[in-house]
C-alpha cells in the first residue's frame, strides 16, 4: 500500500464549484504539505502544517483553504474554483531527519476547471 | 525572483553515458539540497540529498556534487539507463529558518535513448 495517498486522482469541476481534495498518510510523520505543479513551473508550495494545531501559508495560499483533521490527514479545499486553479496537485509528508528535510510525495491529483 | 533555476528544460543522452543535470541557486541561505525524480502520472520520488557541509554524496549510480562558492549543484548519473528518462527536479532548503520549506527548480526533463 501506497504511504502517501490522495483522493481524487482526477477531477473536473465547474468554474465556481467547492472542491476538496483529500491525503491521508501511514508513514507517521508530523508534517504534511500542499503543492501545485504547471507545465513549466516547478512545483510551488500552497499551504504546510507541523502538526494539527500549526497551519501555514506557503507561496501562493489565495484561493486555497486546508485542514488538517488527525495527524495523518491534510485536506485542501479550493471555495470558489477559477479555470487557473487548473494544475497538478501534491501532497507530501516529512520526518526531519538531521541535516536534512525529505519529503515524500503522493501521486497527485489532477484538477481540471472549466 | 527564482531561487533555485534549472537551465536546461531538457536533455538527451544515449543509453550507458553519463547524464548531467545542473542546478543553480541564489539564496545563500540554502544549506541542504536534493533531487527529485518524477515519471508522468506519478508524484516525485526523492533521489538523493546533500547538505552544506559536503561537497559530494554518492548513491549507486547517481552522485549529487556540491559547489557552495559557485552556488551550483549537478546530478551525475553514471551509466544511464532507458528507466532513467524522467522529470528531475532540484530543491533547496535553509534549515535554521524553522520553516522547513523547499523551493523547487522547474525540472529537467532526460531522455536516456536506448
Amino acid at each position: 500500500d501506497a504511504d502517501v495517498t490522495q483522493t481524487p486522482r482526477n477531477r473536473i469541476t465547474k468554474t465556481g464549484k467547492r472542491i476538496m481534495l483529500e491525503c491521508s498518510q501511514t508513514k507517521g510523520h508530523d508534517r504534511m504539505y500542499w503543492y501545485r505543479q504547471d507545465p513549466g513551473l516547478g512545483l510551488r508550495l500552497i499551504y504546510y502544517s507541523f502538526d494539527v494545531k500549526d497551519i501555514n501559508k506557503g507561496e501562493i495560499s489565495d484561493g486555497y483553504s486546508v485542514s488538517r483533521q488527525a495527524q495523518a490527514k491534510f485536506s485542501l479545499s479550493l471555495e470558489s474554483a477559477i479555470p487557473n486553479q487548473t494544475a497538478l496537485y501534491f501532497c507530501a509528508t516529512s520526518d526531519r531527519t538531521a541535516g536534512t528535510d525529505t519529503q515524500y510525495f503522493g501521486p497527485g491529483t489532477r484538477l481540471t476547471v472549466l | 525572483d527564482q531561487q533555485v533555476k534549472q537551465n536546461s528544460p531538457s536533455l538527451s543522452v544515449q543509453e550507458g553515458r553519463i547524464s548531467i543535470l545542473n542546478c543553480d541557486y541564489t539564496n545563500s541561505m540554502f544549506d541542504y539540497f536534493l533531487w527529485y525524480k518524477k515519471y508522468p502520472a506519478e508524484g516525485p520520488t526523492f533521489l538523493i540529498s546533500i547538505s552544506s557541509i559536503k561537497d559530494k554524496n554518492e548513491d549507486g549510480r547517481f552522485t549529487v556534487f556540491l559547489n557552495k562558492s559557485a552556488k551550483h549543484l549537478s546530478l551525475h548519473i553514471v551509466p544511464s539507463q532507458p528507466g532513467d528518462s524522467a522529470v528531475y527536479f532540484c530543491a533547496a532548503g535553509d534549515s535554521g529558518a524553522g520553516s522547513y520549506q523547499l523551493t523547487f527548480g522547474k525540472g529537467t526533463k532526460l531522455s536516456v535513448i536506448p
